[in-house]
């Protein structure tokens, strides 16, 4: 089984509409992190969390929220979905003990109409 | 602030072919950097690391140098093979908080037979 796990792995939605993207790691990790990847420009930091009571804003969390319901989980809510947010979203994690690498999941492709 | 440039693809080459992909890179102190490639379908594989200046990071047949002098990180492979076509993303990581990468935009290869 994958060590970093998000649903789900695609999804469309209407402007609008409140969306959730989860993810779950079985690394034991105590730091995850959500990105966003867009075409030509690479992987931008939405929101980042070093365990669950300390949530960060990235370079990129407007529209976004977060929220860290146990170590091993880390959702991300579209509140009010809107066309610019159809993108590819990565969940990630890393270890302070070893934080140089960072394990991603295999990605949620949202489209939003 | 920091930043990271990698060449824009995509690189097309045949089997066999030696592979460059340039990574230069903007930051204060001394990052690590790092070399993150993308499968199909996939989320985001750590390949090579380099943790201070003249590291030599080297995996799977690919080998990158943290060269300080001309701030650069450049990927390299002597002979690319089909199972090799991707995308890779360069990546640094500033001195001070390790948890925040800057990817660089991608670079798209795809190896012909």
């Amino acid at each position: 089984d994958a060590d970093v796990t998000q649903t789900p792995r695609n999804r469309i939605t209407k402007t609008g509409k409140r969306i959730m993207l989860e993810c779950s790691q079985t690394k034991g990790h105590d730091r995850m992190y959500w990105y966003r990847q867009d075409p030509g420009l690479g992987l931008r930091l939405i929101y980042y969390s070093f365990d669950v009571k300390d949530i960060n804003k990235g370079e990129i969390s407007d529209g976004y929220s977060v929220s860290r319901q146990a170590q091993a989980k880390f959702s991300l809510s579209l509140e009010s979905a809107i066309p610019n947010q159809t993108a590819l979203y990565f969940c990630a994690t890393s270890d302070r003990r070893s934080s140089y690498e960072q394990y991603f999941g295999p990605g949620t492709r949202l489209t939003v109409t | 602030g920091n930043s990271v440039t990698q060449m824009e693809g995509p690189v097309t080459l045949s089997e066999e072919a030696f592979l460059t992909i340039n990574c230069t890179y903007t930051a204060t102190g001394y990052p690590s950097l790092f070399w993150y490639v993308q499968y199909p379908g996939e989320g985001l594989q750590l390949l090579l690391k380099a943790t201070k200046a003249d590291d030599k990071g080297s995996n799977k047949g690919f080998e990158a140098t943290y060269r300080k002098e001309t701030t650069s990180f450049h990927l390299e492979k002597g002979s690319v093979q089909v199972s090799d076509s991707a995308v890779y993303f360069c990546a640094l990581s500033p001195t001070s908080g390790t948890y925040k990468y800057i990817f660089g935009t991608g670079t798209r290869l795809k190896v012909l037979a």
